[in-house]
């Protein structure tokens, strides 16, 4: 009964260092998406996808990339850190009008130095 | 485009105390409407959502919201905090087929007092 596995729950990165974090569910959701979350700002969207190999891009998209070549699987890849980049981040699964209800992830905690 | 605001940044209730943590959407049509609460350091679970029928909708933990269309608000309430239910709430509303996306507003964190 896993749900939505993110990994890692922490990360330190220097500045220009590329990762990316992983998001895996098993409840066979078409929608994925990625937030971040910052003090004061609430969850805002970075990227979501409607299904594999379907992306768009949120609110603030710039300075990552995603893809989505599983179902299954929706990483998020930052392709050169920033210190504005420093924030938690939350991968959903399953929010459409027909699934009905989004299920989050624990978080990742990442730290850009 | 669709927007929520939340205008109580931090509210402190006794425990005990009944609570209602405000709400406001924009949104072009009738929205879908969630509330969620973060526990610290966690992710975030759902408390109740709204799609349609009854305007007061029944949570988990004892937790009600009222859709009110001429306000555009989905106010949340419970009339008895615990200590436990400390945390930060997040209003939330979604789009149909066309505008999937799931937005969120800044938040309320709650502490309660003995």
């Amino acid at each position: 009964n896993a749900g939505v596995t993110q990994t890692p729950k922490f990360q330190v990165l220097k500045t220009g260092q590329s990762m990316t974090l992983q998001c895996a569910q098993d409840m066979n959701h078409e929608y994925m998406s990625w937030y971040r979350q910052d003090p004061g700002m609430g969850l805002r969207l970075i990227h979501y996808s409607v299904g594999a190999g379907i992306t768009d891009q949120g609110e603030v998209p710039n300075g990552y990339n995603v893809s989505r070549s599983t179902t299954e699987d929706f990483p998020l890849r930052l392709l050169s850190a920033a210190p504005s980049q420093t924030s938690v981040y939350f991968c959903a699964s399953g929010w459409t009008s027909r699934n009905t209800e989004a299920f989050f992830g624990q978080g990742t905690r990442l730290t850009v130095v | 485009a669709q927007s929520v605001t939340q205008p109580d940044i931090h509210i402190t209730v006794s425990e005990g105390a009944s609570l209602e943590l405000r709400c406001n959407y924009s949104y072009g049509a009738t929205p879908y409407l969630f509330w969620y609460v973060q526990s610290p350091g966690q992710g975030l679970q759902l408390l109740l959502k709204y799609f349609s029928g009854d305007t007061l909708v029944q949570g988990i933990k004892g937790f009600e919201a009222e859709f009110k269309r001429s306000q555009s608000s989905f106010n949340l309430r419970k009339p008895s905090v615990h200590w436990s239910d400390a945390a930060e709430y997040f209003c939330a509303v979604g789009g149909v087929f066309g505008n999937e996306k799931l937005t969120f507003g800044t938040g309320t964190r709650l502490t309660i007092i003995p």
